[in-house]
């Protein structure tokens, strides 16, 4: 149980241009879900958190005009890059985290990833 | 200034050997995780631990907490090539559902 996936997997796009990135928690609804990006050999840096049904909170140094995010319900976030740059390649990875009080509560559970280049 | 030390950062052995890996804090956690991440793909939770000194075993796993839940430990027994990874500690504050990591350990073993 606990299953995150994302889709894509991987993605490629021309600079310029917007990609977006899909979460969904396939066995348990999530009331928290959250987006990271990694960069090579580094680890996870948290972009932002997202609550079902009200806007994501974005950590320090994070455009949320280029990084949109929304938690249209309790099994689905997506994440959007906006006008995607070179410098935003990166692997994104979203995470959620069950509803309160339920057996998958305070605990994130990982999606596979997105591997994210901009050329 | 990283609020997870990890240490070491690297780390190459040979398959039969012991090892442990730490995680350092200088604040109070409310939980900590460790979790285990292959190239390519999401982390995976190995286990959590909540309480002060509590001790939990997976296998040739042992993670522990410290007594003042600052700091915690894994130790893997008999390392297989299949443990290679990148093992990253992870712990909440409070009553904050944000996870920070520490900067990770990449484990290396050698048949």
């Amino acid at each position: 149980g606990a299953v995150v996936s994302q889709h894509p997997s991987w993605v490629i796009c021309k600079s310029g241009t917007s990609v977006k990135i899909e979460c969904r928690s396939l066995d348990f609804q999530a009331t928290t879900m959250f987006w990271y990006r990694q960069f090579p050999k580094q680890s996870l840096m948290l972009m932002a958190t997202s609550n079902e049904g009200s806007k994501a909170t974005y950590e320090q140094g994070v455009e949320k005009d280029k990084f949109l995010i929304n938690h249209a319900s309790l099994t689905l976030s997506t994440l959007t890059v906006t006008s995607a740059h070179p410098e935003d390649s990166s692997f994104y990875i979203c995470s959620a985290s069950g509803l309160a009080g339920g057996p998958r509560a305070d605990t994130q559970y990982f999606g596979p990833g997105t591997r994210l280049t901009v050329l | 200034t990283q609020l997870l030390e990890q240490s070491p950062q690297f780390l190459s052995i040979q398959e039969g050997e012991n090892l442990t890996v730490y995680c350092n804090s200088s604040s109070v956690f409310s939980s900590l995780q460790w979790y285990r991440q292959e190239p390519g793909e999401g982390p995976v939770l190995l286990v959590t631990v909540v309480t002060g000194g509590e001790v939990k075993k997976l296998k040739r796993l042992t993670f522990q907490f410290g007594d003042a839940r600052k700091d915690s430990s894994l130790h893997i027994t008999a390392a297989q090539p299949g443990d290679t990874g990148l093992y990253l500690c992870a712990a909440t504050q409070g009553g904050s559902e944000k996870l920070v990591f520490g900067k990770g350990t990449k484990l290396t073993v050698n048949p």
